[in-house]
């Protein structure tokens, strides 16, 4: 079993949607979440940052984690064409530790106009 | 604030050259990241440099892979040998203490 599960998609979904992207791990020891967006041929580049349990809202994104259930959430409100991407969840375990991320494989979404 | 920047983009080489990426972090930051990412797959970590001192490296980063972080500003990891599974998008990214970490737009290499 990997540390962190994702479903690798592919995600379609029209314009408008609200779109729920997840992950799953397996360590305990993990307390730092993030999301990063990755365009075709371009670098990760971070959405959300948390730590521990708990919501966080930024715009049309919403991240949740809860660390009882070992499992993070990416929401996105009115979903457009420019989101279509794919979303990396992340997590480390903070202390010394806290810049090895630990990826999972990426979903990949496409939002249709 | 330029961002994270790698040079080259895109690297083709022969099996067995050598070849060498450079990263330039964000000015501020101090600490600087080299990840390396295959297709379908999500980021891997390779080698964590803090300022000029390279203070973790992964047991993926083999004998023929070295990074170097002279001045702690630029870095520059370069893999000798090149083997096809080495084909791969190399990501350089950097932080400040305690903060996340912002990646740069990565070198593909692609070894024939």
């Amino acid at each position: 079993q990997k540390e962190v599960e994702q479903d690798p998609g592919p995600l379609s979904v029209p314009e408008g949607a609200i779109v729920s992207l997840n992950c799953t791990y397996s360590n305990s020891a993990f307390q730092y979440f993030m999301w990063y967006r990755q365009y075709s041929r371009k670098g990760p580049e971070l959405l959300m940052y948390t730590y521990s349990s708990g919501n966080k809202e930024d715009g049309r994104f919403t991240a949740q984690v809860d660390k009882s259930s070992k499992y993070i959430s990416l929401f996105i409100r009115d979903s457009q064409p420019s989101d279509s991407a794919t979303y990396l969840c992340a997590m480390s375990e903070g202390g010394g530790s806290n810049y090895k991320l630990t990826f999972g494989k990426g979903t990949l979404l496409t939002v249709n106009p | 604030d330029t961002g994270v920047s790698q040079d080259p983009r895109h690297k083709i080489t022969k099996r067995g050259q050598n070849v060498t990426f450079r990263c330039d972090p964000i000015s501020e930051h101090n600490r600087l990241y080299w990840y390396r990412q295959t297709l379908g797959q999500g980021p891997e970590f390779l080698t964590y440099f803090q300022n000029e001192a390279q203070l973790e490296k992964s047991r993926l980063l083999s004998d023929r892979f070295s990074a170097e972080r002279p001045k702690g500003s630029f870095s520059t990891l370069e893999i000798q040998r090149t083997e096809q599974g080495d084909s791969a998008m190399y990501l350089c990214a950097s932080s400040a203490q305690g903060a996340p970490l912002h990646f740069g737009n990565g070198t593909r290499l692609t070894v024939t």
